[in-house]
């Protein structure tokens, strides 16, 4: 069946970089975009950006630029989205997830917990 | 660009029927028909329920539906369980090219 599954929980100080994986499995690799979205604690959603996987291209809002990167390994079958110069608002749980085609996220990762602190 | 408008939360007795508005803009809401709604249980992952405004994945319960007016997209719950107590929240394609979330609601059940 189709699985995104995530790397663990990582701690970092500030001013890091953190990089966390998505290994995909049970569909067509090339055929879904992969969203990244995250909750910091008590918090809403929040949309970081996607990667077109097939295109390789990627697309980030404005607050992210400059210190977000997403990637992607066509021979696994995994996206990686690497964030720099942590903060502690940083802090928050990282989901992957897959695009429906329609314009829709419908299977995401267990997520990832990122904690930023000195 | 702010996130879309929704209540902070809203209530409803077993078996009544509830409705969650999430309000953008004519630049998210009201220029495309790509909403979609997201049901998130406490500490679980979220999990989508409406997508296109209207339509619903396999294996979502049809007590769930959307609808669209304007910049205003509506999530209707009938027939409310226990079990529907959870945040949900919706999301727009933009005219930016992203993508916008709403601040979340959270369903209380009595």
């Amino acid at each position: 069946q189709v699985q995104v599954v995530q790397s663990g929980a990582e701690v970092k100080e500030p001013g890091a970089s953190v990089k966390i994986s998505c290994k995909t499995s049970g569909y067509t690799f090339t055929r879904h975009h992969i969203h990244w979205v995250r909750q910091a604690p008590g918090q809403g959603l929040e949309w970081m950006g996607k990667i077109n996987v097939n295109e390789d291209t990627a697309r980030y809002p404005q607050r992210f630029q400059g210190r977000l990167t997403m990637t992607r390994d066509t021979s696994t079958s995994t996206v990686y989205m690497e964030l720099s110069s942590l903060r502690s608002d940083d802090t928050a749980i990282y989901y992957c997830a897959r695009d429906n085609t329609r314009w829709a996220l419908d299977i995401w990762g267990q997520g990832t917990m990122v904690i930023v602190s000195s | 660009q702010s996130a879309l408008t929704q209540p902070a939360s809203v209530s409803g007795s077993p078996g009544q029927s509830i409705t969650i508005s999430c309000t953008g803009t004519s630049s998210d809401v009201g220029n495309y028909n790509y909403v979609s709604w997201y049901q998130q249980h406490p500490g679980k992952v979220p999990k989508l329920i409406i997508y296109d405004v209207t339509s619903r994945p396999s294996g979502v319960s049809d007590r769930f539906s959307g609808s669209k007016s304007g910049n205003t997209a509506s999530l209707i719950i009938s027939g409310l369980q226990t079990e529907d107590e959870a945040d949900y929240y919706c999301s727009s394609y933009t005219t930016t090219k992203n993508w916008i979330f709403g601040g979340g609601t959270t369903l209380t059940v009595l």
